[in-house]
């Protein structure tokens, strides 16, 4: 079984650019996470989605938003970026949301704001 | 909204020594605790988890306690090796309306020397 894919594995923008990232869960995994992860602030939470509606989202700007597509798939976007949206984002997949299983993460993609 | 400190930040043990790392949340519905490992440039990786029902959780030399009152859980790794060296995360969740956001610990630098 494939795992959680994601793409690109390495970005590097502008300030005042956008991005989008993608992520494809593991198949037959219908909620999809979304985490920001920087050497400061650890691991934080952005948002989740489940049947294409968002069900979650953490403490973050209007800048970033995403969307689930039917087959699960998710992307994630960030507007005007801004030399701190420098991180590694990490996706992670799981079967359902409000069951207490493993959430399993791609690799990430690591974006760099020049 | 839910909180977790993780500590120590960094810890250096002995090869064959025992390594413990201590976690605490603040939201009291929280129910479910996983424990992540990350090796440098690679994804968190799912270790052993337990739930608010258990109040301990053995996987060979892997051992997670939980005590509820306190609201702490507890990673212990015995007879520790050089392949555990990695940033370990802890991290909580809560069923029923919690979906599956994860709030992380800001993780323990790990390291096992020779």
């Amino acid at each position: 079984k494939a795992g959680v894919t994601q793409t690109p594995r390495y970005l590097i923008k502008t300030r005042g650019q956008q991005v989008t990232l993608s992520c494809s869960p593991i198949s037959g995994h219908r909620s999809v996470s979304w985490y920001q992860q920087t050497p400061g602030q650890g691991l934080q939470f952005l948002f989740e989605y489940f049947s294409e509606t968002q069900r979650n989202k953490g403490n973050f700007p209007g800048r970033f938003s995403g969307r689930q597509f039917s087959n699960s798939r998710s992307e994630m976007n960030v507007s005007t970026l801004e030399l701190g949206d420098s991180a590694l984002y990490l996706c992670a997949s799981s079967p359902q949301p409000d069951v207490n299983t493993e959430a399993f993460f791609g690799q990430g993609t690591r974006l760099t704001v020049v | 909204g839910e909180n977790v400190e993780q500590h120590p930040s960094t810890l250096s043990v002995q090869e064959g020594d025992s390594a413990v790392i201590k976690c605490t949340y603040s939201d009291s519905a929280s129910n479910y605790f996983p424990w992540y490992k990350q090796e440098l440039g690679k994804r968190p990786q799912l270790i052993i988890d337990i739930r608010s029902n258990v109040g301990e959780k053995k996987d060979q030399r892997i051992a997670v306690t939980l005590n509820k009152t306190a609201k702490h859980f507890s990673l212990h790794i015995t007879e520790t090796q050089p392949e555990d060296s990695a940033v370990y995360f802890c991290a909580a969740s809560k069923l029923t309306g919690g979906g599956n956001k994860l709030t992380f610990g800001t993780g323990t630098q790990l390291k096992v020397e020779l």
